[in-house]
C-alpha cells in the first residue's frame, strides 16, 4: 500500500466549477500536511500547507483529518490556469523528508 | 533569488555511461534533497542532506547511485554505469530549517534518458 494515495483522474471541469480532491495516508504519525502544484514538465511548486482546523487561500480551501487520516483541497470558480496536477504531501513519522502522492489530474476547459 | 539551480535539463546518453547531475540549492537553506520523477513510481525521494551531511539516503535504488554535497553551494547525484530504467525526471530541492511550513523549493529538474 503506498503511503500517499490520490485518485489519479483527470478531473475535467469547466471553468466556474468546484472541484474536489481527496488524499489518503497510511502514517498516522505524520505531522504536516501540504498540497502541491506541478505544471506539465514543470517542478512542483508550495501551494498551500494543510492545518488541523482548516484553512483557506481565496478560492483554495484545504482540510484535514486526522482520525480518518484523510486530506482534501476543494477549488471554487476554476480557472483555466488552474489546469495542473496537484500533489498530496506528508512529512513526519520521524522523517525530514516529504513523501508524495502520485498526483491528481485537474483540467479546466472552457 | 535565483531559486535552485540544476544543470544540465536535459541529458541524454547510453547504457553504461557515466552521468552527473548538478545541483545550486537556495543561499542560506541548509536542507538538499534530491528526487526522482517516473510515470510508474510518481515522485520519489533519493537522499537528502543537512548542513552537508548525508542524512538519509534509504532511497537510493542501488550502489550505481551515488550523491556527494561537497559544500553548502553545491551537490551532485552520479549514475555509474547508467541503465535504461534510470530515465526520469530529477529533482534536486531545497529549504530552510525553522522555513515557513518547512517549504521546500524545487529545481526545474534534469530530464535523463538512457539508451
Amino acid at each position: 500500500r503506498k503511503e500517499v494515495e490520490q485518485d489519479p483522474g483527470p478531473f475535467n471541469v469547466p471553468e466556474g466549477a468546484t472541484v474536489a480532491f481527496n488524499c489518503t495516508y497510511s502514517n498516522s504519525a505524520s505531522q504536516s500536511f501540504f498540497w502541491y502544484r506541478q505544471d506539465c514538465r514543470k517542478e512542483p511548486k508550495l501551494l498551500m500547507s494543510v492545518y488541523s482546523s482548516g484553512n483557506e487561500d481565496g478560492r483554495f480551501t484545504a482540510q484535514l483529518n486526522r482520525a480518518s487520516q484523510y486530506i482534501s483541497l476543494l477549488i471554487r470558480d476554476s480557472k483555466l490556469s488552474d489546469s495542473a496536477t496537484y500533489l498530496c504531501v506528508v512529512k513526519g513519522g520521524g522523517r525530514r523528508a516529504l513523501t508524495f502522492g502520485s498526483g491528481t489530474r485537474l483540467q479546466v476547459q472552457p | 533569488d535565483a531559486g535552485v539551480i540544476q544543470s544540465p535539463r536535459h541529458e541524454v546518453t547510453e547504457m553504461g555511461q557515466e552521468v552527473t547531475l548538478r545541483c545550486k540549492p537556495i543561499s542560506g537553506h541548509d536542507y538538499l534533497f534530491w528526487y526522482r520523477q517516473t510515470m510508474m513510481r510518481g515522485l520519489e525521494l533519493l537522499i537528502y542532506f543537512n548542513n552537508n551531511v548525508p542524512i538519509d539516503d534509504s532511497g537510493m535504488p542501488e550502489d550505481r547511485f551515488s550523491a556527494k554535497m561537497p559544500n553548502a553551494s553545491f551537490s551532485t547525484l552520479k549514475i555509474q554505469p547508467s541503465e535504461p530504467r534510470d530515465s526520469a525526471v530529477y529533482f534536486c530541492a531545497s529549504s530552510r530549517s525553522g522555513g515557513r511550513g518547512n517549504e521546500q523549493f524545487f529545481g526545474p529538474g534534469t530530464r535523463l534518458t538512457v539508451l
